[in-house]
């Protein structure tokens, strides 16, 4: 199947700065990618959805100003964490949809914020 | 709105047992369903969609539209079959709604 990679697999930083995690899709284009947010033991929430070439759209209660999305090409979406908070820490999981709707998701990006 | 229900967070088994992770939906359209599987420590992989009509590793999963579920069966657990499983809807704008999840514990 398709592989997709998010980079870095785990990040700590301090309050107050911003961390990018990098979403790719190795062996196919994408373009729409997905981000999500899952907590321990919980099921998967959608962040937003990442369009190349447009604007990401947001899903309900999600800041766009703090979770700032770009898709610049049909194999990268990055998301930016921007002044990141203890409560942002979290495991954020990116998907990028292929041929017949199907997605293919990520390893995850274990955040820890201090 | 809740479209994904998982009503059972956990499932243990025996090994050799059937083993059946319930799945109910609620969608105004022509659903298409996923189940996804999380094994400890890896990705989210797809292990079947209804539109396939396939067994995947022995699971099979039948959308019932009267009842509007897609519940996930396997007539013979086994223990490699211990993960996280999770049913999901794809809504018109390609959009996954997942449900809470089912943790499977295979005991030998």
């Amino acid at each position: 199947g398709a592989v997709v990679s998010q980079h870095p697999s785990w990040v700590i930083c301090k309050s107050g700065t911003s961390v990018k995690i990098e979403c790719r899709s190795l062996d196919f284009q994408a373009t729409t990618m997905f981000w999500y947010r899952q907590f321990p033991k919980q099921s998967l929430m959608l962040m937003a959805t990442s369009n190349e070439g447009s604007k990401a759209t947001y899903e309900q209660g999600v800041e766009k100003d703090k979770f700032l999305i770009n898709h610049a090409s049909l194999t990268l979406s990055t998301l930016t964490v921007t002044s990141a908070h203890p409560e942002d820490s979290s495991f954020y999981i990116c998907s990028a949809q292929a041929p017949h709707n199907e997605q293919f998701f990520g390893p995850g990006t274990r955040l820890t914020v201090l | 709105a809740q479209r994904v229900t998982q009503p059972e967070k956990l499932l243990s088994v025996f090994k050799g047992a059937p083993v059946e992770l319930k799945c109910n939906y609620s969608y105004s359209g022509s659903p298409e369903l996923f189940w996804y599987v999380q094994y400890s420590r890896q990705r989210l992989q797809l292990l079947l969609r209804h539109i396939s009509r396939e067994s995947i590793k022995g699971f099979t999963a039948d959308l019932n539209k009267g009842e509007t579920s897609f519940h996930l069966k396997k007539p013979f657990a086994q223990e490699e079959d211990s993960a996280m499983y999770y049913c999901a809807l794809i809504e018109n704008d390609y959009k996954l709604s997942f449900g809470a999840g089912t943790t499977v514990t295979v005991r030998a």
